[in-house]
């Protein structure tokens, strides 16, 4: 079966403008993640969705950043008036364990997005 | 603070030379300690999961291994494929993952 897909695989967008980011998990797995992941550092934990809920929005760097997941299915971050320091490669990971201690999670390729 | 640190920063091997990756972390409330590899251009894959001090686990050349400090990761007789980033991850309290920043492994045949 297919792994997790991110789309658009790059998004360049001027300072300012909204962009919207989707993932489309393995299907069956409960757990979605969002991460970002700035040039040259370590992976930046965003959000976190057991079904369609995300019980804890706190890792989310700024109100600008908000992320919704439907159908047990595609989750989409949005990112209000991008900015500069926005740029990074935004990664998605789904796993088929319902709790955040359960081992395995599968990434997929990631949005980079850069912000001009 | 809670934080993840990894090192080396990078790391460059001849192919058969046996080595360590550390991660030592700052996180209370352990509930979970990760390893994966990253490829350039690609998603982390997964590798490790080790919950309590003195577990370990092993897959074909790695072996990772936890104490209440700190994770290793020893790669043993290393091949060129074995190049990668080597990521580690920790699980807290209140659903955190902090991850390290990873070591860059360089394997020369």
């Amino acid at each position: 079966g297919a792994g997790v897909s991110q789309s658009p695989s790059n998004k360049v967008t001027e300072k300012g403008k909204d962009v919207e980011l989707r993932c489309d998990p393995i299907s069956g797995h409960t757990a979605l993640y969002w991460y970002r992941q700035r040039l040259g550092q370590g992976l930046e934990f965003l959000i976190y969705f057991q079904g369609n809920s995300a019980p804890d929005k706190s890792g989310l760097p700024s109100d600008r950043f908000s992320a919704e997941r439907t159908g047990e299915s595609v989750s989409t971050l949005t990112i209000q008036r991008t900015q500069q320091e926005d740029s990074a490669v935004y990664l998605c990971a789904s796993s088929p364990h319902p709790g955040l201690a359960s081992s395995e999670q599968f990434f997929g390729p990631g949005t980079r997005l850069t912000v001009l | 603070e809670d934080q993840v640190t990894q090192s080396p920063e990078a790391l460059r091997l001849q192919e058969g030379e046996s080595s360590s990756l550390n991660c030592s972390y700052t996180v209370s409330g352990l509930r979970g300690l990760f390893w994966y590899r990253q490829d350039p251009g690609k998603g982390p894959e997964f590798l490790f999961t080790l919950y309590s001090a003195g577990e370990e686990k092993e897959k074909e050349r790695l072996k990772a291994t936890l104490t209440k400090k700190e994770s290793f990761l020893h790669i043993t007789a290393p091949k060129p494929e074995d190049s990668a980033t080597y990521l580690c991850a920790v699980l807290g309290n209140f659903n955190k993952f902090y991850f390290g920043s990873g070591t860059k492994l360089n394997v020369k045949p």
